[in-house]
């Protein structure tokens, strides 16, 4: 059964540092890999989607990077800001599709 | 506007009494599946419908049954809530499966089993 875990749970940073998130995975035999937002309350939004095949994927102030060898995904926000304040999921899978917990972020104006 | 709808969005029910909860989706995807979010144990796939009449189970499916007789529609009935069954649930649906395109969430249904 696939495993994934997102370190830290949760952390602050001030407004304008960038924030590294981590998603580890127990089967590298993956699919695909996907990050979401949730703000409290409310539902997911895909944020970013990286093909088996792929490495990286960039929109905006977002990149992820997936390393399959290692079951690794990490996602970098660069120069962060208040607005930026969610938990960030992570999401591995075929048809069946496991999640970590969650990044929750607090950016701190 | 491309969504996807689940209704109710609040609920209160006794225990033993069957309930549905719908989730419909306008953007003609083949993949729609179901989630429920608890506090640390996270987001966790109940069932998954890969197209119409083809449904499988996620990790945790006792307890629910589910239904694909349209492409659009993917209720989620609990035949027989229990207070085990409160949780945040979540229906998604994507073009087709395996992670290969964005998934799009509802706006989740919480549900209280007293």
């Amino acid at each position: 059964k696939q495993e994934v875990t997102q370190i830290p749970a949760a952390l602050s940073v001030p407004e304008g540092e960038n924030l590294v998130l981590n998603c580890s995975f127990t089967d590298s035999a993956i699919y695909n890999l996907q990050w979401f937002r949730q703000d409290p309350g409310k539902g997911l939004t895909s944020l970013l989607l990286i093909q088996s095949s792929q490495r990286e994927q960039t929109s905006g102030r977002l990149n992820a990077s997936l390393d399959k060898s290692s079951g690794r995904s990490t996602l970098y926000i660069a120069a962060s800001q208040p607005g930026d304040s969610a938990t960030y999921l992570c999401a591995v899978g075929n048809d069946r599709l496991a999640f970590g917990k969650g990044n929750q972020v607090v950016v701190i104006p | 506007e491309a969504q996807v709808t689940q209704n109710p969005r609040y609920l209160i029910t006794v225990t033993g009494k069957k309930l549905t909860v719908t989730c419909s989706q306008n953007m003609n995807h083949e993949y729609m599946s179901w989630y429920r979010q608890d506090p640390g144990l996270g987001l966790r796939q109940i069932y998954y419908s890969m197209n119409v009449e083809v449904t499988d189970k996620g990790d945790v499916p006792e307890g629910y049954k589910v239904s694909r007789k349209e492409k659009r529609n993917f209720p989620l009935i609990l035949e027989s809530p229990s207070p085990n069954q409160t949780s945040l649930y979540f229906c998604a649906s994507s073009l087709n499966g395996g992670l290969t395109y964005e998934q799009y969430f509802g706006p989740g249904t919480r549900l209280t089993v007293t």
